[in-house]
């Protein structure tokens, strides 16, 4: 089993939809990030969370560090939000060791005008 | 452009050569990480540095491979006698630890492919 688990692996909504992004931990960490990647490869980090909720534009991110569950929203959604979004997590227990990050699979998100 | 750079962008190689890669982080930046992406998969973690201390590897990290810093700035990742499930996307990334943050910066990687 995956220490970072992501759904929906795949997404396809129309402009202006609110989305959910899901990633669940099995692992204690010290933060879990959203990160953004669009075709070609380049990684763009989008929040770094330990506890709570942060609010980004149209982007919130939420965590609840007891049910180890974590959401991406995406507010009034726009074509140019089509990408891979990525959790992942800093945990000692996890394949990234003490300070690298252990990814999720991805989100494959495509919005549709 | 102050971001973290990666070059090359592209790499094309025949089975069994040598290949290395460079990545110049942020340049106040002391933590340097390597990853690998392979099609359709996150990013899996191979080893990081602070400064020009190698400070952990991943098991996925075979003989093959070796990755240097040595002034603390740049990093080099080669790997030897390469096979064809190398081809990957490998990311740098980097991060100031001395501000608590931790928050990593990603290059844009460079896509190996074995033939």
């Amino acid at each position: 089993k995956n220490e970072v688990e992501q759904s929906p692996q795949n997404l396809t909504a129309q402009e202006g939809e609110f989305i959910t992004i899901n990633c669940s931990y099995s692992v204690g960490i010290s933060a879990l990030h959203w990160l953004q990647q669009h075709p070609g490869g380049g990684i763009v980090s989008l929040f770094m969370l330990s506890s709570g909720k942060k609010k980004h534009g149209r982007l919130i991110a939420t965590i609840n560090i007891q049910e180890k569950h974590s959401s991406l929203h995406i507010t009034a959604s726009h074509p140019r939000d089509s990408a891979v979004y990525i959790c992942a997590v800093r945990s000692p227990e996890s394949g990234g060791g003490a300070d690298g990050l252990t990814f999720g699979k991805g989100t494959h998100l495509i919005i549709q005008p | 452009d102050t971001g973290v750079s990666q070059d090359p962008r592209h790499k094309i190689t025949k089975r069994g050569q040598n290949v290395t890669f460079r990545c110049d982080p942020i340049s106040e930046h002391n933590r340097l990480y390597w990853y690998r992406q392979t099609l359709g998969q996150g990013p899996e973690f191979l080893t990081y540095f602070q400064n020009e201390a190698q400070l952990e590897k991943s098991r996925l990290l075979s003989d093959r491979f070796s990755a240097e810093r040595p002034k603390g700035s740049f990093s080099t990742l080669e790997i030897q006698r390469t096979e064809q499930g190398d081809s990957a996307m490998y990311l740098c990334a980097s991060s100031l630890a001395a501000d608590g943050s931790y928050e990593q910066y990603f290059g844009p990687g460079t896509r190996l492919t074995v033939t």
